[in-house]
């Protein structure tokens, strides 16, 4: 059982180039989030996915979209990178389906640095 | 802005002590989460407290909740080297879909 698997896990970008961010899990979970976190801030969402076929905004979506392609897979995609948006990202997922448990199962982080 | 704010931002402690870090957050949740995050990794499940508790236990672990003053706190006791890592908190908000937010985290050091 993978849980929650994040590809690539590193990743170096010039300034003005594209990429998307893989993340799959096996769990069968309803929700899936994507997270950056940079140091001293802890992780602030970007997009989250409650069910298939749904997104909406975080905390700090400028710069970035999303597709829930199924129940399974979820992906971030940054169109044009820019210097800030070096960070650690982080891919989870969880079951909203019961409301007062959920645990959030995290990837192993995609290390982004844009230069 | 974020939920969660968690204090202090580091612990340092020998082995063998308890490590306390704490935690606040804004708005109503229906529950609160502790994570933890050993270097260059990714966050690990602790331990879900629910709104309508006041303390739950896991291990060594021992969290309580105060949703009166909107706080919680993590009790680690007889910390190990191992336990070094960082610990968030994290909320999830009461009300329709309410995403899982985080806080800045505290940094444990735990020296043999």
């Amino acid at each position: 059982n993978a849980g929650v698997t994040q590809t690539p896990k590193f990743q170096v970008l010039k300034t003005g180039q594209s990429m998307t961010l893989q993340c799959a899990q096996d769990m069968n979970h309803n929700s899936m989030y994507w997270y950056r976190q940079d140091p001293g801030m802890g992780l602030r969402l970007i997009y989250y996915s409650a069910s298939e076929g749904t997104t909406d905004k975080g905390e700090v979506p400028n710069g970035y979209n999303v597709s829930r392609l199924n129940k399974r897979e979820f992906s971030l995609r940054l169109e044009s990178a820019a210097p800030s948006q070096t960070s650690v990202y982080f891919c989870a997922s969880s079951d909203s389906a019961d409301r007062m448990n959920t645990e959030a199962f995290f990837g192993q982080g995609t290390r982004l640095t844009v230069v | 802005s974020q939920q969660g704010e968690e204090d202090p931002q580091a612990l340092s402690i020998q082995e063998g002590e308890n490590a306390t870090m704490n935690c606040s957050y804004k708005t109503s949740i229906n529950n609160l989460q502790w994570y933890r995050q050993n270097s260059g990794r990714g966050l690990v499940h602790l331990i879900l407290i629910r709104s309508n508790e006041r303390e739950k236990h896991s291990g060594r672990l021992r969290v309580t909740l105060d949703t009166s003053k909107k706080s919680s706190s993590l009790l680690i006791t007889a910390s190990r080297a191992a336990d070094t890592a960082s610990y968030f908190c994290a909320t999830d908000g009461a009300g329709g879909f309410q995403k899982l937010v985080f806080g800045t985290g505290t940094r444990l050091l735990v020296s043999p």
